[in-house]
C-alpha cells in the first residue's frame, strides 16, 4: 500500500565504493524526483523526470547519476562516494495538474559514507 | 539571488496555543506556495497549497495566507496540540519553473503539554 517506496532506509558504505537506491511509486505518478536533506534539514531538488525523460537535473557531481526504467521507477546511482555525500536523500513524485500539484515524498534513504 | 527562508529554526509553544509560522522568499515570482510537515525520520507530507492569487486557505485547525506584496507566507495551527510538533518547510513553486519546487530550511515546532 505504500505509495511511494525507497530501498535501502539506511546504507552504510566506505568512501570510494558505489552504490544506488530504489525508489518506486504506485500512485500513477507521471514525475519523480530525488532530494538530498542534510544535516540542517535543507531539502535540494537534484533530479526530476518527466515520463522517463530529465526535465530537472541541477547542480550535482557527475558522480550521480539517476535512471529511470519506467514511469514508477527512478533509481539513483552514486559512484565514488564521498564523506560529503552523507544526508538523506528522498525520492518525491508527482501528477502534472496546473496551479495545484503537489509532492509524495518516500521515507528516505540514509546514507552515512566512512 | 533567490532565497527562502523560514522565521526560526525552533519554535516552541504551549498547547491549546496557535503557533505561527513565517515563511519569506525574494526574488521569486510564485506561481504557488506550498506547506509540508516533515515527523523525525520520514518523508515530507503536503499539508496546504495556496496560489499567488490567493489571500487565505483554510484546512481544519491549519490557516495559510500568503501576501504577494510583502513577499511572506504565514502557516498558522490554531488550538495547538503535542501531536502538532514537527518541522513545517514551505516550497515555492516559480512561474515558469520546470514544475521545481524550492524549499525553505523548515521550523522545528515543539507544542509544549
Amino acid at each position: 500500500d505504500t505509495a511511494v517506496s525507497q530501498t535501502p532506509k539506511y546504507l552504510v558504505t566506505q568512501m570510494g565504493n558505489d552504490k544506488s537506491i530504489k525508489c518506486e511509486q504506485n500512485l500513477g505518478h507521471d514525475t519523480m524526483y530525488w532530494y538530498k536533506q542534510d544535516s540542517k534539514k535543507f531539502l535540494k531538488i537534484m533530479f526530476s523526470y518527466n515520463n522517463k525523460e530529465l526535465i530537472i537535473n541541477e547542480t550535482v557531481p557527475n558522480r550521480f547519476s539517476p535512471k529511470s526504467p519506467d514511469k514508477a521507477h527512478l533509481n539513483l546511482h552514486i559512484n565514488s562516494l564521498e564523506l560529503g555525500d552523507s544526508a538523506v536523500y528522498f525520492c518525491a513524485s508527482s501528477q502534472f495538474q496546473p496551479g495545484q500539484e503537489t509532492q509524495y515524498f518516500g521515507p528516505g534513504t540514509r546514507l552515512l559514507v566512512l | 539571488s533567490q532565497k527562502i527562508e523560514q522565521n526560526s529554526e525552533a519554535l516552541n509553544i504551549q498547547e491549546g496555543k496557535t503557533a505561527t509560522l513565517t515563511c519569506n522568499y525574494t526574488n521569486y515570482s510564485p506561481a504557488y506556495l506550498q506547506w509540508y510537515r516533515q515527523d523525525p525520520g520520514r518523508g515530507p507530507v503536503f499539508l496546504l497549497l495556496i496560489r499567488e492569487n490567493e489571500k487565505e486557505k483554510r484546512k481544519e485547525r491549519l490557516k495559510v495566507t500568503f501576501d504577494t506584496t510583502l513577499k511572506q507566507s504565514l502557516f498558522h495551527i490554531t488550538a495547538s496540540q503535542p501531536a502538532d510538533s514537527a518541522t513545517y518547510l514551505c516550497a515555492l513553486r516559480s512561474s515558469g519553473s520546470a514544475r521545481q519546487l524550492t524549499f525553505g530550511s523548515g521550523t522545528q515546532l515543539t507544542v509544549l503539554p
